[in-house]
């Protein structure tokens, strides 16, 4: 059974840090590109952030491009996201997604979510 | 980016209906598109991807259709546990959703 675990969230004040975590079980981890996606309270959705299998390639919306990295662990089965300057506007549940596809494609299996405030 | 312009916003339906939810590309997504099912406080679930192909686990009473630019999801004999909100998803270019279906119970 795929499991996408998520964790790192929290309250932030603007312009500072926090690093997000999510721990992939239940697949060969290393075969599949991974990606974030976020949802703003009572909101849509938003695509946030895809890696390659290798990690070699990163691919970002302009509205992350700059303040957010992706990574990732093969070894560990775990992807992270680094959010740096956050806004008020990043205020969000944020999840952890396996991607199917490459720049293009869809997001088969979700975590649960984790809960991201940027607030003073 | 592709826009995707969902519709309706809201809808209301009796159990055993048949619904069905629209998605308008801004330009040509050659079938790239997925529809996503969200109950309240829980993660997406994909439903439908390609447009029309099921996902795994997906009950047939769901199906997709359209191209080009326009796109429509299809729920037969509606379920107490399809009450949920739905998206769509352009899987084409920058990954872009609808803004979403909140499908309630009249």
């Amino acid at each position: 059974e795929v499991q996408l675990v998520e964790s790192g969230g929290g309250l932030v004040q603007p312009g500072r840090s926090l690093k997000l975590s999510c721990a992939a079980s239940g697949f060969t981890f290393s075969n599949y590109y991974m990606a974030w996606v976020r949802q703003a309270p009572k909101k849509g959705l938003e695509w946030v952030a895809t890696i390659s299998t290798s990690g070699s390639r990163t691919y970002y919306p302009d509205s992350v491009k700059g303040r957010f990295t992706i990574s990732r662990d093969n070894a560990k089965s775990s992807l992270y996201l680094q959010m740096n300057s956050l806004k008020s506007e990043d205020t969000a549940t944020y999840y952890c997604a396996r991607h199917i596809g490459t720049t293009e494609g869809y997001f088969d299996y979700w975590g649960q979510g984790v809960m991201v405030t940027v607030s003073s | 980016d592709i826009q995707m312009t969902q519709s309706p916003a809201s809808l209301s339906a009796s159990l055993g209906e048949t619904v069905t939810i629209e998605c308008l590309a801004s330009e040509d997504i050659y079938d790239i598109l997925a529809w996503y099912q969200q109950k309240p406080g829980k993660s997406p679930q994909l439903l439908i991807y390609d447009a029309s192909s099921l996902h795994t686990g997906v009950p047939s009473r769901f199906s997709g259709s359209g191209s080009g630019t326009q796109y429509s999801l299809k729920i037969n004999s509606l379920q107490p546990e399809d009450f949920a909100s739905y998206y769509c998803q352009n899987g084409l270019s920058a990954l872009t959703f609808g803004s979403g279906t909140k499908l309630e119970i009249k």
